[in-house]
């Protein structure tokens, strides 16, 4: 079965310190990859999705970057972290190969910038 | 751009009270919906979906959504809500045209009250 795996769970950093948050999927190839970060009364917002190995869209123009260096694997970056980048951060994945497939989550990174 | 909607930010119910939260998309393509759920303390969940056919759907836990094309809308129903039915439910659209992505609403919160 697929699995879907997202670290740290919790994260407290300072202001201007760099950021890299890494999620991989098992159990499935070529998947859809997203990044999502989600506010309290603002929902999930679309960071950035991936189709294949290199290929990052961006939704919203922002401090942080997206990498997919490998098929299964998705990294949030940011070189200098800012107080308003505080939030809950979600990847997640979506088949290529199953028609109108879902996305599936994972467990999130609590991430608190001070 | 593509945006969705949800009309209530935080319901608050009694149990057995029937429910039906709003949701409304932006975009004149063929769409795919969703509804997720959040369990306090829980990751995201697929609660239903709609894809083609029947515009009214079933989900788990008896919760049903109706898509509704001319309105752009996919409103959640359930006829009696329970206690456990507390939680932020989240509207979220794919846009087949642009990798996938999944648009998500701002959430609503519902709290039911025993």
């Amino acid at each position: 079965s697929q699995t879907i795996h997202q670290w740290p769970a919790t994260l407290v950093q300072p202001v201007g310190s760099p950021l890299s948050l890494e999620c991989t999927v098992e159990g499935t190839s070529n998947p859809n990859l997203y990044w999502y970060r989600q506010a309290a009364g603002r929902g999930l917002q679309l960071l950035f999705y991936s189709v294949g190995i290199g290929q990052i869209s961006s939704e919203v123009p922002q401090n942080l970057s997206a990498s997919r260096p490998q098929d299964r694997q998705f990294i949030l970056s940011s070189k200098k972290l800012l107080l308003s980048d505080s939030g809950f951060y979600l990847c997640a994945w979506s088949s290529r190969q199953v028609y109108n497939s879902p996305l599936h989550f994972g467990n999130g990174t609590r991430l608190t910038v001070t | 751009a593509q945006s969705v909607s949800q009309h209530n930010h935080h319901v608050i119910l009694s149990e057995a009270a029937s429910l039906e939260l709003g949701c409304n998309y932006s975009y004149g393509g063929t769409v795919n919906l969703f509804w997720y759920v959040q369990y306090p303390g829980q990751h995201l969940q697929l609660l239903l979906k709609y894809f083609s056919g029947d515009p009214l759907v079933k989900g788990i836990k008896g919760f049903e959504a109706e898509f509704i094309k001319s309105k752009f809308s996919f409103n959640l129903r359930k006829p009696s809500v329970q206690w456990s039915d507390t939680a932020e439910y989240f509207c979220a659209v794919k846009i087949y045209n642009q990798g996938g992505k999944l648009i998500f609403g701002q959430g609503t919160e519902l709290s039911v009250k025993p």
